[in-house]
């Protein structure tokens, strides 16, 4: 079955770095897009990246643009998401999610159903 | 500036329906979303995808009790029956070329 985890969640000072990362089993990851999505303390969702199932095209939201760089390595079956530059204001659950849509070989894609791993907490404060 | 809008809370009694909506900004009516469950302290669980034309795509073990639709920009999410494991927030999500936008989320209470 589809099993997404994630690590690399902590306590990091305002200013600092930290590295997520996400382990992905039970399907062809190289043929899905990627997402990370974060959830503040008692807020909703917030979508923060995308990247393509060849890591070709990424995409991130604007609140963590030129901070935030979401990766993957497709020879690990994982994906990443590196945050510089943190703010107490990232402090969040973050989700690593896999898209909807799978690339099938003709080039074309078909959707199937999106799946959550279970999310880790980044706590930025000093 | 595609926006996906949602109420931020809804009711209703134990073994009634409930229709939750999410709106989607001008110009997008067109545009499938999805629909996740939150359950307290735990994770985003998806449960359909909904076009304009008002066909959905139910995830694995989704019960039979939850259902898709669509009119014009808004998509729907009915829940029929209502189990007090229903009670949970519920989001709307959409995309476009390069981004993904959340709903703010409803919260449904089971009475």
């Amino acid at each position: 079955q589809v099993q997404l985890v994630e690590s690399g969640g902590g306590v990091v000072q305002p200013g600092r770095s930290l590295r997520l990362s996400c382990a992905a089993s039970g399907f062809t990851f190289s043929r899905y897009g990627m997402h990370w999505v974060r959830q503040a303390p008692g807020k909703g969702l917030e979508w923060v990246a995308v990247i393509w199932y060849d890591g070709r095209n990424k995409y991130h939201a604007d609140s963590v643009k030129g901070r935030f760089t979401i990766s993957r390595d497709n020879s690990k079956n994982t994906l990443y998401l590196q945050m510089n530059s943190l703010r107490a204001e990232d402090t969040a659950v973050y989700y690593c999610a896999r898209d909807g849509y799978r690339i099938l070989p003709d080039g074309k894609n078909q959707w199937e159903q999106p799946h959550w791993g279970q999310g880790t907490l980044v706590t930025v404060s000093s | 500036q595609l926006v996906v809008t949602q109420s931020p809370s809804a009711s209703a009694s134990l073994g009634a329906s409930v229709k939750l909506t999410c709106t989607l900004s001008r110009g997008h009516s067109s545009y499938a979303i999805a629909w996740h469950q939150q359950q307290p302290e735990k994770g985003p669980r998806y449960l359909m995808k909904v076009k304009s034309d008002g066909s959905h795509s139910k995830g694995d073990g989704i019960p039979d009790r939850f259902s898709g639709a669509s009119s014009g920009a808004e998509r729907y999410l009915t829940i029929s029956s209502l189990q007090s494991e229903d009670e949970a927030d519920y989001y709307c999500q959409t995309w476009g070329n390069d981004i993904h936008v959340f709903g703010g989320g409803t919260k449904l209470t089971v009475l």
